[in-house]
């Protein structure tokens, strides 16, 4: 099994341009999230997803939507970048979803996208 | 709100002597407690968790954590430290609610350990 992929390695953005960063994992897990990692905060829930059709927002969701159309992706769309985007960006996913075992599951974390926006 | 304070930014350990790396938590109803490290320039991974029963949790690497429900506390502890066990700490917590968990990270603790 890969686990939790995520792409691009690195990005770099103007101010105001879109992109979507990419996450995938290949072990049937219903429930995916996305984090920010900033120097001093720890990891910020953005998004996160209990299934296909599913999302909920997190601590920090603006200036980012995301989508669950399969149970294997999970991607992080910035609609319009902001210096404030800058961030290091994990995707993760643990088993369990709306049944409610997502709560005591430990979740699996991909490499990271580390995003910079100029 | 549902809430995890890692008091401390930075701990330093001599190799072989015992480590803490301290976690307290605030939620309503029973918690679900897990601790993760982080190596650089890598994903967090799952190091151990608590989810009921026996206060003492054994996890990876020769880590445990002791839940203290009277002091809201989840004390990451190893009777030994490792030069490789240098990395970036962090505590959390998940709560149930009406249609999913979610998951709360503490702030991390840099465990530096030295030769």
């Amino acid at each position: 099994n890969a686990g939790v992929t995520q792409t691009p390695k690195f990005q770099v953005l103007k101010t105001g341009q879109s992109m979507t960063l990419q996450c995938a994992q290949d072990m049937n897990h219903e429930y995916m999230s996305w984090y920010r990692q900033d120097p001093g905060m720890g990891l910020r829930l953005i998004h996160y997803s209990v299934g296909a059709g599913i999302t909920d927002q997190g601590e920090v969701p603006n200036g980012y939507n995301v989508s669950r159309s399969t149970t294997e992706d999970f991607p992080l769309r910035l609609l319009s970048a902001a210096p404030s985007q800058t961030s290091v960006y994990f995707c993760a996913s643990s088993l369990g979803g709306l049944a409610g075992a997502s709560s005591y599951n430990e979740q699996f974390f991909g490499p990271g996208t580390r995003l910079t926006v100029l | 709100a549902q809430s995890v304070a890692q008091p401390e930014d930075q701990v330093n350990v001599a190799e072989g002597n015992p480590l803490t790396v301290k976690c307290t938590y605030s939620v309503s109803g029973n918690p679900y407690l897990f601790w993760y490290v982080q190596y650089p320039n890598r994903g967090l991974q799952f190091l151990l968790k608590y989810i009921t029963g026996d206060n003492l949790v054994k996890g990876s690497y020769g880590f445990e954590a002791e839940f203290n429900k009277s002091q809201t506390s989840f004390h990451l502890k190893k009777p030994s430290a490792l030069v490789s066990d240098s990395a970036l700490y962090f505590c959390a917590v998940r709560q149930w609610y009406s249609s999913a968990s979610k998951i709360i990270f503490g702030s991390g603790t840099r465990l530096s350990i030295r030769p």
